[in-house]
């Protein structure tokens, strides 16, 4: 079974400064996916940033980056320059086969401070 | 570009009614479609998948269903509403054929539902 740990349940981070949100995962299956997304007061969940298991670099997306260590199991995001419209609450997210199998963690409320 | 729609936004029913929540994709053929729930500071919860038209899956067995009647839209319905029916419902949609870079959802923008 999968399952994905967000210890952070919320996050406050100064703009202009970067903020990592920790995301942890247990899976014994060799190939998943690793997913960030966003979700805004408005609601609408927003795809940030993709990582393949067998990916051997940390995947960015402009602001966003993923911190990836396989052997700690852990696929942290990094928003750098946060702006006041990242807050949010964010979620972590993995599958070992299709996006029907996605697993969300609990999420971690992010505040922008200005 | 595709693009997603899901109506209405907001709904307050009373217990025992019915439901009719919908959702339509624009610019893709043959997407999968997605029903999740998301109850109050909690992750999403699947309810509902479906990889082509009349064909349904369902991950939790509950109160709802779902339908797909035409390629890009998916309808989630109850005859008779609970209290425990409350939440936000996202429909979301994934291409058919895998892109590089994985199989990312596409989120509507939800509906909140409140059942009293």
């Amino acid at each position: 079974a999968q399952k994905i740990t967000q210890t952070q349940p919320g996050m406050f981070v100064q703009e202009k400064e970067a903020v990592t949100l920790d995301c942890t995962y247990d899976t014994s299956d060799q190939s998943y996916g690793l997913f960030w997304y966003k979700q805004p007061s408005s609601g609408e969940m927003i795809f940030l940033i993709y990582q393949g298991s067998y990916d051997e670099q940390n995947a960015t997306e402009g602001r966003y980056s993923l911190n990836f260590q396989k052997a700690r199991k852990s696929a942290n995001l990094v928003i750098s320059a946060s702006q006041l419209g990242d807050s949010a609450m964010y979620f972590c997210a993995m599958t070992t086969g299709s996006a029907r199998q996605l697993t969300f963690g609990s999420g971690t409320q992010l505040t922008v401070l200005p | 570009s595709q693009t997603i729609h899901q109506w209405p936004a907001t709904l307050v029913q009373p217990v025992g009614s019915p439901l009719s929540l919908e959702c339509t994709v624009e610019g893709t053929s043959n997407p999968n479609l997605y029903w999740y729930r998301q109850a109050a500071g909690r992750g999403l919860q699947l309810l509902f998948y479906s990889v082509g038209i009349g064909q349904i899956s369902s991950e939790v067995p509950q109160n709802l269903s779902a339908s797909r009647p035409q390629d890009r839209q998916f309808i989630l319905s109850s005859k008779k509403l609970l209290l425990s029916d409350s939440g936000f419902y996202l429909c979301a949609w994934s291409p058919s054929v895998v892109q590089p870079g994985g199989e990312k959802l596409f989120f509507g923008s939800g509906t909140q539902l409140s059942v009293l």
